[in-house]
C-alpha cells in the first residue's frame, strides 16, 4: 500500500459524459502528479500539482482539467468523453521539494474508466 | 523532444540474471528513475540514479551514465514473480517534469 487513495476505482460512463476522479496524496506530500496509461501504452504524464498551484503540463487535453485543493486531494475532470479516453488513471505523489532531487513517486492503485 | 528508449519485450529463465537497457536525451537530465509494473497495479518505485556508477539494491542493481544517456536495471536470480513491465523515467530540468518510457516487459520461464 503506497498511501495514495484514488476513487472510484471503476468507472462506466458514455461518450459525451463527464466524470470526477479523486486523489489523496501521502500524508505530508505536497505534489500530486496525474497520468494517464491506456491498454499496452506507456504512462502519459498530464499534469502535475505542487502545494495548490499547476507546477507541470504534459500531454493534457483541453478536454480535461485538474486541480489541487487545500487540504491537498487532487481532482481530474475528464468532460466530452470519447471512446479512446477509456484508460487507466494513475495519480501519484512525492514530497515535491522545490530543488529536491529524489521526487520519488509513490503511485495510488488507479482509476479503470471505461467509456462506452 | 525527450524520448526515453528500452526494449518492447525481453524473456529470461528462472534463475538467472537480466539487463534492461534504456536510452535518454541528456539535455536537462536531473534524475532517473526505474519502476516496476504489474499488469493492471501501480507501478513501485525500485531505484533512483542521479549520480554515475551502480547502485545495488538486493537482486535489483541500477547503473547509470550521465554522459551516455544510457541507465540499465540489473536483475539478478530471477524470480517467476518478476514478470511485469520494468519503467525507466527520466526527471529533466525545466519544469521538473518527469517522462516515462513504454517500458520493458520481461517474461520470467521456468
Amino acid at each position: 500500500d503506497s498511501g495514495v487513495t484514488q476513487t472510484p476505482k471503476h468507472l462506466i460512463t458514455a461518450t459525451g459524459q463527464r466524470v470526477t476522479l479523486r486523489c489523496s496524496p501521502r500524508s505530508g506530500d505536497l505534489s500530486v502528479y496525474w497520468y494517464q496509461q491506456s491498454l499496452d501504452q506507456g504512462l502519459q504524464f498530464l499534469i502535475q500539482y505542487y502545494n495548490g498551484e499547476e507546477r507541470a503540463k504534459g500531454n493534457i487535453l483541453e478536454r480535461f482539467s485538474a486541480q489541487q485543493f487545500p487540504d491537498l486531494h487532487s481532482e481530474l475532470n475528464l468532460s466530452s468523453l470519447e471512446l479512446g479516453d477509456s484508460a487507466l488513471y494513475f495519480c501519484a505523489s512525492s514530497v515535491g521539494l522545490a530543488g529536491d532531487n529524489q521526487e520519488t513517486q509513490y503511485f495510488g492503485p488507479g482509476t479503470r474508466l471505461l467509456v462506452l | 523532444g525527450q524520448n526515453i528508449d528500452q526494449p518492447t519485450e525481453m524473456t529470461a529463465t528462472e534463475g538467472a540474471i537480466v539487463q534492461i537497457n534504456c536510452t535518454y536525451q541528456t539535455s536537462g537530465f536531473n534524475g532517473l528513475f526505474w519502476y516496476q509494473q504489474h499488469a493492471g497495479e501501480a507501478p513501485t518505485f525500485l531505484s533512483y540514479n542521479v549520480l554515475d556508477g551502480l547502485e545495488e539494491k538486493g537482486r535489483f542493481s541500477s547503473f547509470l551514465s550521465r554522459s551516455k544517456g544510457y541507465s540499465y536495471l540489473l536483475l539478478k536470480e530471477l524470480q517467476m514473480k518478476d514478470s511485469a513491465s520494468y519503467l525507466c523515467a527520466v526527471r529533466y530540468y525545466g519544469g521538473f517534469k518527469t517522462i516515462f518510457g513504454a517500458g520493458t516487459r520481461l517474461f520470467v520461464k521456468a
